[in-house]
């Protein structure tokens, strides 16, 4: 069991270069979440997906779209990167209800 | 409003003692889970324990216990027995019942140290 996987684990991007970052999870989960991680501060919720075909904003959403591709997998796209984007982004997965969500190992993303 | 509040930016205990880690929340809902993560130098999240809002006792997991103090909204996570391993940061984190796909809000977090 993978449990949640993420590609790439490090990626340098310039300033309005697009790229997706990838996300899938194998435990069945219908829950799919991005967060990103910035110094000094805990995740924050970019979008969520509460089962396959749905998807909604979270609390950062600004700059970034994100695409359910089926129940397993879940990518997120920066369409015109800025250096405020500079962060670790972690993608999790959960099943429906009060569980606690399964972590990603999480990708290390610059913009210069 | 933070919805999560942990004050301790950092901590240090000395191997094998107990260390309380405070967490206090904000929440309307009577409905909501709270929940502690820990993250590693290698910066994996890894879930350590979860604490319903109508659950009666405490949670335990191993040497990890929550104390739940509703009235106060506080949901501390107490490690026993500390180990050198312990040493991460501590991610309080809660998730309403009112949100649609039950999200979690994280606080800044706590750095622990624990001293051999």
């Amino acid at each position: 069991n993978a449990g949640v996987t993420q590609t790439p684990k490090f990626q340098v991007l310039k300033t309005g270069q697009s790229m997706t970052l990838q996300c899938a999870q194998d435990m069945n989960h219908n829950s799919m979440y991005w967060y990103r991680q910035d110094p000094g501060m805990g995740l924050r919720l970019i979008y969520y997906s509460a089962s396959e075909g749905t998807t909604d904003k979270g609390e950062v959403p600004n700059g970034y779209n994100v695409s359910r591709l089926n129940k397993r997998e879940f990518s997120l796209r920066l369409e015109s990167a800025a250096p405020s984007q500079t962060s670790v982004y972690f993608c999790a997965s959960s099943p429906s209800g009060f569980f606690e969500q399964y972590f990603g190992p999480g990708t290390r993303l610059t913009v210069t | 409003a933070q919805k999560i509040t942990q004050t301790q930016p950092g901590m240090f205990v000395q191997e094998k003692e107990a260390v309380t880690l405070d967490c206090t929340y904000d929440t309307s809902d009577q409905s909501y889970g709270l929940f502690w993560y820990k993250q590693p130098s290698s910066g994996e999240m890894i879930f350590l324990i979860y604490q319903g809002s109508y659950d009666e006792q405490n949670a335990t997991e191993g040497r990890y216990s929550l104390n739940f103090q509703k009235a106060r909204k506080s949901a501390n996570l107490v490690i026993s027995a500390s180990q050198l391993g312990d040493s991460a940061m501590y991610f309080c984190a809660m998730r309403e019942g009112s949100a649609g796909a039950n999200n979690l809000f994280f606080g800044t977090g706590t750095r622990l140290t624990v001293i051999p």
